[in-house]
């Protein structure tokens, strides 16, 4: 099993470009979340999902968009890239809600100029 | 607003000493608490976890102690090793499932 992967790994915006940061996982999990990582915050939960075609919002949702189309993808995107979104982002999955245990994914570092 | 404080930020120890981190909370609806271990470049791994209703929990080199009354629980490392300098974060599980960590505390061990 590979787990949860992440791609890309490293990643430069300016201002204003979308990109999509892809999430996957091959574990057959239901529960799939997105966090962002910045200096002195801790992780923190942006959107996750509780099954296919089930999305909500996290403690900072603003600037994001996800979609869970299939139990193993859980793509994040953002629409207009700010330099507030400059972060480490790692997704993580657990076989369902309420599961104790979260595998993360390597993080994909994104700046945005 | 931090839900989950945490200290130090960051902490030296010499091989075989016994580094401690202390977390916080204020929800008493926290039902869960798991330490994360992160090395450079990786992902966060769950280390060790503990239920409110318990007050230590032993694995291996690592415990957790748990004061509900207090509102803190710590992580203790037992003869730490090279090899345990990481970035440790605590958290806690709110009843709607959602994790809250704290800011992370960074670990070195000198040999």
């Amino acid at each position: 099993n590979a787990g949860v992967t992440q791609t890309p790994k490293f990643q430069v915006l300016k201002t204003g470009q979308s990109m999509t940061l892809q999430c996957a996982q091959d574990m057959n999990h239901e529960y799939m979340s997105w966090y962002r990582q910045d200096p002195g915050m801790g992780l923190r939960l942006i959107h996750y999902s509780v099954g296919a075609g089930i999305t909500d919002q996290g403690e900072v949702p603003n600037g994001y968009n996800v979609s869970r189309s299939t139990t193993e993808d859980f793509p994040l995107r953002l629409l207009s890239a700010a330099p507030s979104q400059t972060s480490v982002y790692f997704c993580a999955s657990s076989k369902e809600l309420g599961y104790n245990e979260q595998f993360f994914g390597p993080g994909t570092r994104l700046t945005v100029l | 607003q931090q839900q989950v404080k945490q200290s130090p930020q960051s902490l030296i120890v010499q091989k075989g000493g016994i580094p401690i981190i202390n977390c916080a909370y204020e929800n008493t609806a926290f039902d869960y608490f798991p330490w994360y271990q992160q090395f450079p470049g990786k992902g966060p791994a769950l280390l060790i976890a503990i239920r409110p209703d318990v007050s230590e929990k032993k694995e291996g080199r690592f415990t957790i102690s748990f004061n509900k009354s207090a509102k803190q629980f710590s992580l203790h490392i037992m003869d730490s090793q090279p090899g345990d300098s990481a970035t440790y974060f605590c958290a806690a599980r709110d009843t709607g499932n959602q994790f809250y960590f704290g800011t992370g505390t960074s670990l070195t061990v000198i040999p």
